[in-house]
Formats: C-alpha cells, structure tokens, sequence
C-alpha cells in the first residue's frame, strides 16, 4: 500500500509565478489536510479537504492560496503570483476518515514539497 | 485553545542512553495527542498517538509516552538510543474531534556514538 505521494518534490519559482503543489492521498483515504512548515518551526495547519468539498480552511491566507480535491485526481494546492515568504516546505496528510465522532482520525503524512521562491 | 510546548528545542545524549523528550499540552479535557518523528529531508512518520485509552502508550522503534493529566504532560521516552533516532521530534496535540493538528516547535535529537 503506496504511502502518501506528493509532487514535485523540489519546486523553484521566481516572484509572481504560480506554483501548483500535487498530492495523492493513501489507498482508501478520502481525507486530505495541507500543512506548511516555515524553517526552524513546526507545521501549521492550512486546510482539511474531502472530495469535492473543502471543509476547513480556517489556516489558510486569504489571498493568492487555494486548494482543491476533485473527485478524480489528486488534491492541488495551489499558490498565485508567489512571494519569498511562501518558500516553505509543503506536507500533504491524509486520513480514512474512520476515527468517528469525539475521535482525531490519524493522519499520515506525505514526504513535502519543499518550495523555494527567488 | 489547544497549544503544545516542547520544552527543549535540542537534546543531545550518547548512544545506548536514555532519551527523553519534554512536552506539555493546553486543551480540552480529552485531547488527541501524538508524537510524529522527522528524519532530514524526509516526511513525518507517526510514532505513537493517545486517544483516551491507556495513558502508557507504546510507539515503534522502542518509544513510548505517558499522558499524565496533572502535570498536561506527554513526554517521549526510549530506554536506550540509536543511531539512526537522531532526528527532530513533534509533539502534536488535536482537540476532541477536531481534524486540525497543532504542531510544537520540535525537538532535535542528536545521538552521540
């Protein structure tokens, strides 16, 4: 059972491109959560998708980030017209979504897509 | 809220010692808490998590940890290190239900031969 795939790992932007992060959950996990880790410190939550639908983006900034999860596919982050500041890496999650209510379902995670902006 | 401090950001022992890794949490009165390790350049793994079962809980590789509710504590313990545990450690903690994690600033483990 492949693990959490993401891609590229390594991605180099100049300022004011785009840059699109992929993510393929595990076999079977239908929960997908992006996580941003700035250098020296732990990772921050940004937001928690099922298919189709985004369910909390509570971390994400409110411009130029987006994130999606088809129904076919793997989730996309997506980030606008970057900047220096977004050079981070970028770990994807994923999650069965088993846990049930009152339960933290496990989330396991991706290697990163570490992004550097010049 | 729910917040997590590692209270030491590096921890260097010998090989074949003892580890410990401190972590104390903020939340609700029934937190998920996990540990996830970090090796260079790599993804996180999971080492253990605590979900209101035993408050001893056993990991891979030898780690386990200890929910002490009086002290919020979740410390990260192996009774005798290796080599290849060097590495930054997250202590992670998720309020009841809740699908976002809340990450602690991470602890690096150096491991002397």
């Amino acid at each position: 059972n492949a693990g959490v795939m993401q891609n590229p790992r390594h991605l180099v932007r100049r300022r004011g491109q785009e840059a699109r992060l992929r993510c393929s959950p595990m076999k079977g996990h239908s929960h997908v959560y992006w996580y941003r880790q700035l250098p020296e410190e732990g990772l921050k939550f940004m937001v928690y998708l099922q298919k189709e639908n985004i369910i909390d983006e509570s971390g994400m900034p409110k411009e130029r980030f987006s994130a999606e999860f088809p129904k076919e596919g793997p989730s996309i982050l997506r980030i606008q017209q970057v900047v220096r500041g977004d050079s981070a890496a970028y770990f994807c999650a994923s999650s069965p979504g088993l846990a049930g209510p009152r339960r933290t379902d496990t989330q396991y995670f991706g290697p990163g897509t570490r992004l550097t902006v010049l | 809220a729910q917040s997590v401090t590692q209270l030491d950001s590096h921890v260097s022992v010998s090989e074949g010692t003892p580890v410990l890794l401190r972590c104390n949490y903020s939340s609700s009165y029934s937190p998920s808490l996990f540990w996830y390790v970090q090796h260079p350049n790599k993804g996180l793994q999971l080492l253990l998590k605590y979900t209101s079962a035993a408050t001893l809980v056993k990991g891979i590789n030898g780690f386990e940890a200890e929910f002490k509710k009086s002290e919020t504590s979740f410390h990260l313990t192996k009774p005798s290190a290796h080599m290849s545990d060097a590495a930054e450690y997250f202590c992670v903690v998720s309020e009841e239900g809740a699908n976002n994690l809340f990450f602690g600033t991470g602890t690096r483990l150096t491991v002397i031969p």
